[in-house]
């Protein structure tokens, strides 16, 4: 099975910090996906990566970096956090090959309350 | 531009009562669809999909056909359980492997 883990599962931080979220697959998979989830909204797209080094913004870039140095990990970046970052954040990878046919696998999530 | 439309929610039915959730899409294309589940404190996971016109996906009970005249793919069960409560997402695939997700179906069965 394929297994994607989220580095924290609750996080705090204080308005202004920079904010680190890591997701790691341990598939192969050369998809990988940052969304946030809220109530209301959906799943909202922030970046997406095909390959290692390679990143596409999504449908809400703003505020936010990615990183994708190793194949397994991709991260995200919160260069100075805000309140209206506060969310659940949701990682997910696919498989390339035929991608419009593939699921997508989710980590458990990471609630992010920004104070 | 890519949209896809789900029964709003939250639904709540008695355990054994039949289940209907409403999706339409607007894309280009054939896209592939699904739909996923998210159990509370989880991620989402996949429950069916269907990758063609007329396709019908189906587990656990839940079914769905994917209707291409209508652009919908309706998800289905005839008898609902209490741990079938949960939030439901409709989604489809786009060439370049990107999903566009629905705003979430939540349902509650009570016993």
């Amino acid at each position: 099975d394929v297994k994607v883990t989220q580095s924290s599962r609750y996080l705090v931080k204080r308005t202004g910090e920079k904010v680190f979220l890591e997701c790691v697959q341990d598939m192969d998979h050369e998809n990988m996906f940052w969304y946030r989830q809220d109530p209301g909204l959906g799943l909202r797209l922030i970046y997406f990566s095909y390959d290692v080094k390679m990143k596409e913004k999504g449908d809400i870039p703003e505020g936010y970096s990615v990183s994708r140095e190793k194949k397994e990990r991709f991260s995200l970046i919160l260069e100075s956090a805000s309140t209206n970052q506060t969310s659940m954040y949701l990682c997910a990878t696919s498989v390339r090959s035929g991608s419009s046919y593939n699921e997508q696998f989710f980590g458990p999530g990471t609630r992010l309350t920004v104070l | 531009g890519n949209s896809v439309t789900q029964m709003e929610g939250p639904v709540t039915l008695s355990e054994e009562a039949f289940l209907t959730i409403n999706c339409t899409y607007t894309a280009t294309g054939y896209p592939s669809l699904f739909w996923y589940v998210q159990y509370p404190g989880e991620g989402l996971q996949l429950l069916l999909k269907a990758t063609k016109a007329d396709d019908k996906g189906s587990n656990k009970g839940f079914e769905a056909t994917y209707r291409k005249e209508t652009t919908s793919f309706h998800l289905e069960k005839g008898s609902v359980q209490v741990s079938d409560s949960a939030v439901y997402f409709c989604a489809f695939n786009t060439n370049a492997g990107k999903s566009t997700f629905g705003d979430g179906t939540t349902l509650t069965v009570k016993p």
